[in-house]
């Protein structure tokens, strides 16, 4: 079945990064693509960014520009999300999604990885 | 990119409707009809409820609909269920490639 399988939780120190991944499985990724959305404690979902396989491109939200790269491994069905020079606020749950190709339907979910940035 | 906004809460009783609105601009709801719909129960997964203003996905219930009217999107919940008690978020389509989903509306079945 399709599904999205994501890395354990992380815990970081303010200033590193982190790479949490995101294995698909059932269907063709190259065909897809991909949303991370981030929740904080207390807050609300938030878009981080997006991976586009048509242009092999990807767009950030313009809050996280410069921290936030995402990447794709098409050998592995693999999806990536690294965010750098955390801060305590970056401390969420995690999530990739996959764009069901109607612009923003993001019909299957990964569990989510739970990053606690703390000195 | 603001947060759409949306209602803090709703409520209503069981079989009862309840309506939550999703403001946002001319360059995201206003602008396009690819807004989206998602239920979050705590410690799972979001769950697509509607995409494109007003479509379910397979396996969505029809008590739930949606509709745009401008820069507002809504969703309707009709003959609310126990199991309906969660977070709801819009998210809309921004232009770009770029996203921006709403506040959140925790919904409550008293």
């Amino acid at each position: 079945q399709v599904q999205l399988v994501q890395s354990g939780a992380e815990v970081k120190k303010p200033g590193a990064s982190v790479k949490v991944s995101c294995k698909a499985s059932g269907y063709d990724i190259t065909n897809y693509y991909m949303h991370w959305v981030r929740q904080a404690p207390g807050q609300g979902l938030e878009w981080m960014g997006i991976i586009n396989p048509i242009y092999n491109s990807t767009t950030s939200a313009q809050k996280l520009q410069g921290r936030l790269t995402m990447t794709r491994d098409t050998s592995t069905s693999t999806d990536y999300m690294e965010l750098s020079s955390l801060r305590p606020e970056d401390t969420a749950v995690y999530y990739c999604a996959r764009d069901g190709r109607h612009f923003g339907d993001m019909d299957v979910w990964g569990k989510g990885t739970t990053v606690t940035v703390s000195s | 990119q603001s947060a759409l906004t949306q209602p803090p809460s709703a409520s209503g009783s069981p079989g009862q409707s309840v309506t939550i609105s999703c403001t946002g601009t001319r360059r995201d709801v206003g602008a396009f009809d690819y807004v989206s719909w998602y239920q979050h129960h705590p410690d799972k997964a979001p769950k697509l409820m509607l995409y494109e203003v007003n479509k379910r996905p397979s396996g969505v219930p029809d008590r739930f609909s949606g509709s745009k009217s401008g820069n507002t999107a809504s969703l309707t919940v009709s003959g609310l269920q126990t199991e309906d008690e969660a977070d709801y978020y819009c998210n809309s389509y921004a232009g770009g490639d770029s996203y921006v989903f709403g506040t959140g509306t925790r919904v409550t079945v008293l």
